[in-house]
C-alpha cells in the first residue's frame, strides 16, 4: 500500500540547535498532515498542507510541501526542551497512514 | 471535557484472557478508529468505522473484534490475548470521510500488557 518514508528515525540535538525531519512518498499526495506525540502522550495534530509548494509557519516550526507533492518537511528553529517528542507525517484520505516518525530528544 | 476518552488507561492481564477497551467521543464526529502503537512507536491503523459501519479492517487477527453501538462509541474486544498484543491502543475520531484532510483526534491511549 501507499507509504510515506520518514527520516531520520532518531535525532538528538543540543537545546538551541535546529531540527528537521523529512517525509517522502513515491506517489503524489493529495495532502499531508503533521502530528506530534510527547513521551507518554498521544499524537496531536499540528498542521495540514494541501497545495504544491505550500509553506506554513507556527512560531518556530516551519512546514513545507514539495512542488511535486511527494515530499514534506518540518523544521524547528532553535529547539527548546518542550519540543521533545515524536513527529509523524501522515498521508491519506479515507485511510490515514502514519510515517515511522522521527523521535527528537534534546540535551538541555 | 475530554474529546476522545478511552478506558481503561492501563491494563495488565494474562495470556489467554479476553479483554475490552471502550472509547467514546463527544465531538460529533462520524468516523472513529483504532490504532495500535508498538514498542518502536510505529502507529498502525487497525479499524475504522464511519457512522457505525466498518470501512477499514486491516490485516488484524480475528481475535480482535470492534463494535460500534452508535457513532459516538467504538469499543475493541480482544479474545485469547497473546504476548504480542502488548502495545498502546489509541482510539481516535475525525469529522468524516467526506471531509478533506480528515484531521484525527486521538484519545490518551490504553496501555495493554500481556504477561
Amino acid at each position: 500500500g501507499q507509504q510515506v518514508m520518514q527520516i531520520p528515525q532518531y535525532q538528538h540535538v543540543q537545546e538551541g540547535e535546529d531540527f528537521t525531519t523529512y517525509c517522502n512518498s513515491s506517489t503524489t499526495l493529495s495532502n499531508i498532515q503533521w502530528y506530534k506525540q510527547r513521551p507518554g502522550g498521544h499524537p496531536v495534530f499540528l498542521i495540514q498542507l494541501v497545495k504544491s509548494g505550500e509553506v506554513k509557519k507556527q512560531k518556530r516550526l516551519t512546514f513545507q510541501f514539495g512542488e511535486a507533492k511527494k515530499n514534506s518537511s518540518l523544521h524547528i528553529t532553535a529547539t527548546q526542551t518542550t519540543d521533545v517528542g515524536t513527529y509523524f507525517c501522515v498521508q491519506g484520505a479515507q485511510k490515514l497512514v502514519f510515517g515511522q516518525g522521527t523521535r527528537l530528544t534534546i540535551n538541555p | 471535557d475530554t474529546a476522545v476518552s478511552q478506558t481503561p488507561k492501563y491494563l495488565v492481564t494474562q495470556m489467554g484472557n479476553d479483554k475490552s477497551i471502550k472509547c467514546e467521543q463527544n465531538l460529533g464526529h462520524d468516523t472513529m478508529y483504532w490504532y495500535k502503537q508498538d514498542s518502536k512507536k510505529f502507529l498502525k491503523i487497525m479499524f475504522s468505522y464511519n457512522n457505525k459501519e466498518l470501512i477499514i479492517n486491516e490485516t488484524v487477527p480475528n481475535r480482535f473484534s470492534p463494535k460500534s453501538p452508535d457513532k459516538a462509541h467504538l469499543n475493541l474486544h480482544i479474545n485469547s490475548l497473546e504476548l504480542g498484543d502488548s502495545a498502546v491502543y489509541f482510539c481516535a475520531s475525525s469529522l468524516g470521510l467526506s471531509h478533506s484532510g480528515n484531521t484525527i483526534y486521538f484519545g490518551e491511549g490504553s496501555w495493554l500488557t500481556v504477561v
